[in-house]
């Protein structure tokens, strides 16, 4: 599946690190995603935008920290992570919102571990 | 309460058989569902939405929507080994932003 990528892959940081998710959609969608997936748990929206505006931020840390710069792009800032971060960060995008059927459509995901 | 609820499984099916996984949702008012598989170490893959109460048909799946009495449930006929996976049901409750997703249901299917 290429319509919606993410790099890196794999990705180890310390607690004292910063780095960045990156995803791409080439689907021709207005809203993009960030989700949380750790084991045993539901996936975990974490931030919304639609229509380039965010639009939805679910008491996610602010050591997150979300940035759309254009409908196709979406990052994920990250910096002084917990070990209880390590998850797997998944990306999606949909439609807008009342602009027909919005599935989601997720991207590879990004593998977190953070020591 | 939890937004969407599903069995964990395992489910176990022979090869050829039908397997059926339930969801069901607490927002009375919920407008759209979705059914996804994952294998492991992957992210989602969406299978099919529904909107409409009813069957939708799909190949060798089927969803059934009924809003009545809050489930949605996926028929997988034929199951192959390659079904076996985990299957999320996912649910927009009111047309917005909003998805809530179930732990998901882990199906084996035997050869």
């Amino acid at each position: 599946e290429t319509g919606v990528t993410q790099t890196p892959r794999h990705l180890v940081m310390g607690m004292t690190n910063k780095k960045s998710l990156k995803c791409e959609q080439h689907l021709g969608h207005n809203a993009m995603y960030w989700y949380k997936q750790s084991a045993k748990k539901p996936l975990e929206l974490m931030f919304v935008y639609s229509l380039e505006e965010r639009v939805e931020n679910n008491s996610v840390p602010s050591r997150f920290s979300p940035e759309c710069p254009n409908s196709s792009h979406l990052f994920l800032h990250l910096h002084t992570l917990q070990p209880e971060d390590s998850a797997l960060y998944l990306c999606a995008s949909s439609r807008a919102p009342g602009r027909g059927d919005y599935e989601q459509y997720f991207g590879p995901g990004t593998r977190l571990t953070v020591t | 309460q939890k937004e969407v609820e599903q069995n964990s499984g395992p489910l176990s099916v022979p090869e050829g058989a039908i397997a059926s996984l339930n969801c069901t949702y607490s927002d009375r008012g919920s407008q759209s569902f979705f059914w996804y598989r994952q294998y492991s170490g992957k992210s989602p893959e969406l299978i099919m939405s529904i909107y409409s109460n009813g069957d939708k048909e799909d190949g060798r799946f089927t969803a059934q929507l009924n809003k009545a009495s809050q489930y949605v449930s996926l028929l997988i006929r034929d199951s192959q080994p390659s079904d076996s996976a985990t299957y999320l049901c996912a649910v927009n409750p009111g047309g917005g932003n909003q998805f809530y997703f179930g732990t998901g249901t882990s199906l084996t299917v035997i050869p």
